[in-house]
């Protein structure tokens, strides 16, 4: 079966670190790869989605990047956070299929202080 | 820009009643809808699809129906139980493009 993992957890990071969160899918291949935000109040907002190796579109221009190095793994990263980026993230994977639903991991308390 | 809204921030409802949800989506017409579950600090669980030319889909308690007149999708949860107690996300799209999230519904059922 397929299980997606997401890391890690929680995190506290002062303004101006930078930052990583990995995100890695089992059990499928090609997946469809997404990350989101989610914001008390605001729902969930795609920052990044990716078909493929190497593919990434970006939703919102930000100070995020990501970057998809093998099939199943998708990373997403800031150079140097700002207050605005503490959220709550999750990564998603569905496989191509027309209407698949998503599947997300339990996502990454990030907290900039 | 294409939108779903959830226009109740939360619901509470009494332990074996029916709930209901409402998403509307504006600005696009959405191929298929689909109906997440979000536990408080966890990821949201995928529940149900519907797709524009069904009516109606269930699923055990579960019920949604898609009126593309009204342009909205109704969310039931027959004999509501304390466990049901969580917030629902509507989410829909056309195509291949990313899905669309309403900001979701926050249900309590009371016992």
């Amino acid at each position: 079966s397929q299980t997606i993992h997401q890391w890690p957890a929680t995190l506290v990071q002062p303004v101006g670190s930078p930052l990583s969160l990995e995100c890695t899918v089992e059990g499928t291949s090609n997946p469809n790869l997404y990350w989101y935000r989610q914001a008390a109040g605001r729902g969930l907002q795609l920052l990044f989605y990716s078909v493929g190796i190497g593919q990434i579109s970006s939703e919102v221009p930000q100070n995020l990047s990501a970057s998809r190095p093998q099939d199943r793994q998708f990373i997403l990263s800031s150079k140097k956070l700002l207050l605005s980026d503490s959220g709550f993230y999750l990564c998603a994977w569905r496989d191509g299929i027309y209407n698949s639903p998503l599947h997300f991991g339990n996502g990454t308390r990030l907290t900039v202080t | 820009s294409q939108k779903i809204e959830q226009n109740s921030e939360a619901l509470n409802i009494q332990e074996g009643k029916t709930a209901t949800l409402t998403c509307n989506y504006t600005n696009y017409s959405p191929a298929y809808l689909q109906w997440y579950r979000q536990d408080p600090g966890r990821g949201p669980v995928f529940l149900l699809l519907i797709r524009e030319n069904e009516k109606e889909k269930r699923k055990e308690r579960l019920k949604v129906t898609f009126d593309t007149t009204l342009k909205q999708s109704l969310f039931h949860i027959t004999a509501s139980q304390p466990a049901d107690s969580a917030t629902y996300l509507c989410a829909g799209n056309s195509g291949n493009t990313p899905l669309v999230f309403g900001k979701g519904t926050r249900l309590s059922v009371i016992a």
